[in-house]
């Protein structure tokens, strides 16, 4: 059974930083790429961040370009999103997301992030 | 970007009666290798997205069969064809055709 369990969530200062991680399993890792999609509450789904099967390609959206990087270790079944810089628009739940054939399959349950003062 | 566009918005249903969501692309959806990467999701309240449909029409393990998605040009649909309590949620669409991937806006279906 596929799992993603998020973590890392949780209140911070606007200009502050925080570090998501997401745990894998049930499913070759190291075969998939793995995206970043948030929800601002009460909002639509929004892409953020994707990360090809070696690590070595990374996107990010425009709104989070050069203060979010999205990186993985393939040896610990485990993503990551490191934000700095945060905003207050940037207040939502982050899911972890498995890629499938220009899709995505699986999704974590979500970890919330406040950024409020 | 492709934009993905979501009607109705919000979708008042009977229960046992057919439901309809629509989504429009702003350009083919078609890829180069001659596939559709269009996809829908549900997100039920307080839940995460659930992944219903890949590639237009085809259901991912689990769905329902009363779960169907169709495409007339670049119009694509998501019916089900008799609503239970169960489907109450959002719902969205992705393309995956183009880089990058874009959701629709979502369509709140609730219940009478």
């Amino acid at each position: 059974e596929v799992q993603l369990v998020e973590s890392g969530g949780g209140l911070v200062q606007p200009g502050g930083s925080l570090r998501l991680s997401c745990s894998a399993s049930g499913f070759i890792f190291s075969d998939y790429a793995m995206h970043w999609v948030r929800q601002a509450p009460g909002k639509g789904l929004e892409r953020v961040s994707t990360v090809s099967i070696d690590g070595g390609s990374t996107y990010h959206a425009d709104s989070v370009k050069g203060r979010f990087t999205i990186s993985r270790d393939n040896s610990k079944n485990t993503l990551y999103l490191q934000m700095i810089s945060l905003r207050t628009e940037d207040t939502a739940v982050y899911y972890c997301v498995k890629d499938r054939t220009y899709s995505y399959d699986y999704w974590g349950q979500g970890t919330l992030v406040t950024v409020s003062s | 970007d492709v934009v993905m566009t979501q009607s109705p918005l919000s979708l008042p249903v009977t229960l046992g009666q057919p439901a309809s969501i629509s989504c429009r692309s702003s350009q083919s959806l078609v890829h180069s290798d001659g596939n559709t990467y269009l996809s829908w999701f549900q997100q039920r309240p307080g839940q995460s997205p659930r992944r219903l449909i890949y590639e237009i029409s085809n259901r991912d393990s689990g769905v329902p069969d009363r779960f169907s998605g169709s495409v007339s040009g670049t119009d694509f649909t998501l019916k089900i064809s008799r609503v239970e309590a169960e489907d109450v949620g959002v719902y969205y669409c992705l393309q995956g055709t183009h880089w990058p991937r874009t959701f629709g806006q979502g369509t709140k279906v609730e219940i009478k």
